[in-house]
């Protein structure tokens, strides 16, 4: 079967820097998602990787390695507003998005 | 600039009404998602419309009755629902469907409470 397998919560201080892995198992791979979603509010896209390697946006980057179904999310310089869950979603080789249950994120002071 | 929005933000109902969700998106797209979030659980896709035709539905019981009358409006049609269909439920639009890997973007969604 296909599967997303992300930690559940993660804890990580105001400043810090906090990776947030993700592994895939999906018939056929078509790319890579991440998406935030405050409480109470939409999932807002924050990257798409389908090539290997690691792409930065600002505070944000994401990395991908296809040989070992796995990517991973890091944030730096850590803002209270940074506490959400985050969203890691692959596409099959059918482009169907398989999700994963969300990692919440909550940032401490 | 909210893309897609959702109405209504917040609905409770019984088990023996019926209560429409809506969905409109102001980006362009030609296909709309309805997708189920609950707690700790991935989401859920229930159905897609491509160019206003529906292309998925995953089996979804039919209490919920998807409609979409042009590419910018998906509606959901709810009636005799069960308390476990109390969730979070999600819109969501990209610009293509079918052999796409376009990000899709989301409404804010609908909490629904069953009682």
């Amino acid at each position: 079967g296909q599967n997303i397998d992300q930690p559940t919560e993660m804890t990580a201080t105001e400043g810090a820097i906090v990776q947030i892995n993700c592994t895939y198992q999906t018939s056929g791979f078509n790319g890579l998602f991440w998406y935030q979603q405050h409480a109470g509010e939409a999932p807002t896209f924050l990257s798409y990787n389908v090539l290997d390697g690691l792409e930065e946006k600002g505070r944000f980057s994401s990395f991908l390695s296809r040989s070992k179904g796995y990517s991973y999310l890091l944030l730096k310089e850590l803002q209270m507003k940074d506490s959400a869950s985050y969203l890691c979603a692959a596409l099959d080789s059918n482009y169907q998005l398989i999700w994963g249950a969300g990692t919440k994120l909550i940032i401490k002071p | 600039e909210t893309g897609v929005t959702q109405t209504p933000r917040h609905l409770v109902m019984g088990m023996t009404n019926k209560k429409s969700l809506k969905c409109e998106q102001h980006l362009g797209h030609n296909a709309m998602y309805w997708y189920k979030q609950s707690a700790k659980k991935p989401l859920e896709l229930m159905f897609v419309y491509n160019f206003k035709e529906q292309t998925e539905n995953n089996s979804v019981p039919s209490r919920f009755s998807p409609e979409c009358p042009n590419s910018s409006h998906l509606f959901l049609h709810l009636h005799t629902l069960q308390p476990e269909d109390s969730a979070l439920y999600l819109c969501a639009s990209s610009r293509d469907y079918t052999g796409s890997t376009d990000t899709q973007y989301f409404g804010p969604g609908t909490r629904l409470t069953v009682l």
